[in-house]
């Protein structure tokens, strides 16, 4: 059974920064792309960032660039995103999710991690 | 960027009746769309990738259709636990969008 397990979140203010974890089993890790999903408050979903299985390919919104850096290390099966400068309208949950053939179909999420930008 | 529209924005209906919920690019995506089913509190579910193709796990009673701009997600008669919010994205071009989303509420 895949499972994804999201932890770092947490109440940050403006300005500062955040490491988000996902920790992953029942799959071989190595093998899929993942990425990273966010939803502010009562809102819709977001795509936030993306990386391949090698992490030659890495990709972003262009509200994160220059702030946020997805990575893996496939060794601990894990998946991460810093994020650096963290404005308000970076509140959300976020969820990690596995990627099924192509980067966009994800078939297995985490149950995601708060985020809470607050001064 | 490529603009996801959904419409419509609610959807009241009854256990049994079928829905019929649209996403609308602003431009050619092919056939790279995919929907996905949001309960309240829960993390989204993948439904459908590529325009029809159903996901593991997914009942027959779901179906998607389209090409170019216009898709269409169906669900031909609503069980009680498909009620929710459905969200379509294109995975033609980066940035990768979702469109506002679809609530399926009984009516």
């Amino acid at each position: 059974e895949v499972q994804l397990l999201e932890s770092g979140g947490g109440l940050v203010q403006p300005g500062g920064s955040l490491r988000l974890s996902c920790v992953a089993s029942g799959f071989s890790f190595v093998g899929y792309a993942m990425s990273w999903v966010r939803q502010a408050p009562g809102k819709g979903l977001e795509w936030v960032s993306g990386i391949s299985g090698s992490s030659v390919n890495t990709f972003y919104i262009d509200s994160v660039k220059g702030r946020f850096t997805i990575s893996r290390d496939n060794s601990k099966n894990t998946l991460y995103l810093q994020m650096n400068s963290l404005r308000v309208e970076d509140t959300a949950i976020y969820y990690c999710a596995k990627a099924y053939l192509g980067m966009g179909i994800l078939d297995s999420w985490g149950q995601g991690t708060l985020v809470t930008l607050s001064s | 960027e490529i603009v996801l529209t959904q419409s419509p924005a609610t959807l009241s209906l009854s256990p049994g009746e079928r829905a019929t919920l649209s996403c609308r690019a602003s431009q050619s995506i092919s056939n790279y769309l995919v929907w996905y089913q949001q309960k309240l509190g829960q993390a989204p579910r993948l439904l459908i990738f590529d325009t029809f193709n159903r996901a593991t796990g997914i009942p027959a009673r779901f179906s998607g259709s389209g090409s170019g701009t216009d898709f269409t997600l169906t669900i031909s008669s609503l069980e009680p636990e498909d009620f929710a919010v459905y969200y379509c994205l294109q995975r033609s071009d980066w940035p990768y969008t979702f469109g506002q989303g679809t609530k399926v509420e009984i009516k």
